[in-house]
């Protein structure tokens, strides 16, 4: 099986950055993805990592290190439209394509 | 809007009704799923498709049943809900690589009388 872990809720200031962390135990990873949920609508995907290192885009940006099972996302310049819940997913051998979701990450971005 | 286009958006029903919730794609992914989400949760996996073959059912119980008619659609049927069963059926889409991410619709907000 897989364990994956990541904090219940976070809050931040417009403008600022924020970092959301996720840990993972799992044995033939494949890759992790972000994925973002605003209420009441549809998850979107964010980001992928499968290699180590830390991947770009615009605003976000998420790392992977797959010795320490760890994966952040970040988020700079923060607005009000980020409020929302972040979903870490993984893939591995086991099941292959179908992810593994954790718990996801409420985050709330006060003026 | 998405890629994925679930109907309705929004169902009420009692327990004893038979009611049908729909899922369409037209990006030509063979692995189709239905998850069930509540409240500050993450979604919860309930069927997957593989080249409309069901390959996953993750010990639901039968008042849902799943459909796949062909490659582009998704069904799930449901009879005899419990107010429990109330939540955001999720329906979502992707290939079968272990890289490539899924395709939500936009839920259907189930609720039971």
């Amino acid at each position: 099986g897989q364990n994956i872990d990541q904090p219940t809720e976070m809050t931040a200031t417009e403008g600022a950055i924020v970092q959301i962390n996720c840990t993972y135990q799992t044995s033939g990873f494949n890759g992790l993805f972000w994925y973002q949920q605003h209420a009441g609508e549809a998850p979107t995907f964010l980001s992928y990592n499968v290699l180590d290192g830390l991947e770009e885009k615009g605003r976000f940006s998420s790392f992977l290190s797959r010795s320490k099972g760890y994966s952040y996302l970040l988020l700079k310049e923060l607005q009000m439209k980020d409020s929302a819940s972040y979903l870490c997913a993984v893939t591995a051998s086991g099941g292959s394509y179908i992810p593994t979701f954790g718990r996801g990450t409420s985050l709330i971005v006060h003026p | 809007d998405t890629e994925v286009t679930q109907t309705p958006k929004h169902l009420v029903m009692g327990m004893t009704n038979k009611k049908s919730l729909k899922c369409e794609q037209h990006m030509g992914h063979r692995a189709m799923y239905w998850y069930k989400q509540k409240a500050k949760k993450p979604p919860e996996l309930m069927f997957v498709y593989s080249y409309e073959k069901l390959s996953i059912n993750e010990s639901v119980p039968s008042r849902f049943s799943p459909e796949c008619p062909n490659s582009s659609l998704l069904n799930l049927h449901l009879h005899a809900l419990q107010p429990e069963d109330s939540a955001l059926y999720l329906c979502a889409s992707s290939t079968q690589d272990s890289n490539q991410p899924q395709h939500f619709g936009d839920g259907t907000r189930l609720s039971i009388l």
